[in-house]
């Protein structure tokens, strides 16, 4: 069975500090990849997807960027995290277009 | 933009009550809809999902229907039980690659 693994769960990090999230998924190949950023009490932003390895789409303009170095390995980074970064970050994976999407178990960041 | 909504930020019910969550979404285009439960600091976990050519689609306790003449869509639940406390969201992939847009959410609170 396909599982996805999303670390740490919790971060708090200062202001101007770096940022590594990472999301294995395991079981399935060649997933399509996606991160999320969720804002207390609010939907799912679409932050990037890729559909291989290092194909990236960046959804929104921001502080963060992602990379996928192999096939089942999605990472979001940061230079410099502002407190705006601050919120819930979710990686999924999907088989494709209209299928649905498995979330993972999310991490929550503090920027202080 | 495009937008998905939701009706009804909070539904307070009782249990064994049948709960209607209500949603609406503006991209006519989108051909698939998904409808996700999230618990309090956990990801997003799939319910059941329906794509345009069907207007109703049932699971096990969960039914969801599509109005696509009014572009709406809901998730009814039978005989709510406690377990079924959490946020709701539809979500909508109008585009390929299943990048979903997401509602901001219902809160669905079940008394005993």
């Amino acid at each position: 069975s396909q599982t996805i693994h999303q670390w740490p769960a919790t971060l708090v990090q200062p202001v101007g500090s770096p940022l590594s999230l990472e999301c294995t998924v395991e079981g399935t190949s060649n997933p399509n990849l996606y991160w999320y950023r969720q804002a207390a009490g609010r939907g799912l932003q679409l932050l990037f997807y890729s559909v291989g390895i290092g194909q990236i789409s960046s959804e929104v303009p921001q502080n963060l960027s992602a990379s996928r170095p192999q096939d089942r390995q999605f990472i979001l980074s940061s230079k410099k995290l502002l407190l705006s970064d601050s919120g819930f970050y979710l990686c999924a994976w999907s088989l494709g277009a209209n299928t649905e999407a498995f979330f993972g178990q999310g991490t929550r960041l503090t920027v202080v | 933009g495009e937008s998905v909504g939701l009706h009804l930020p909070t539904l307070s019910v009782q249990e064994g009550d049948n709960s209607i969550i209500n949603c609406a979404y503006s991209n006519s285009a989108s051909d698939y809809f998904i409808w996700y439960k999230q618990e309090s600091g956990k990801g997003p976990q799939f319910i059941i999902d329906i794509r345009s050519n069907m207007d109703k689609r049932q699971g096990q306790r969960v039914t969801v229907l599509l109005n696509k003449t009014v572009k709406h869509l809901s998730l009814q639940i039978a005989a709510t039980q406690p377990g079924d406390s959490a946020v709701y969201f539809c979500a909508e992939n109008g585009r390929g690659y299943s990048t979903l847009t997401f509602g901001k959410g219902t809160m669905l609170l079940v008394s005993p």
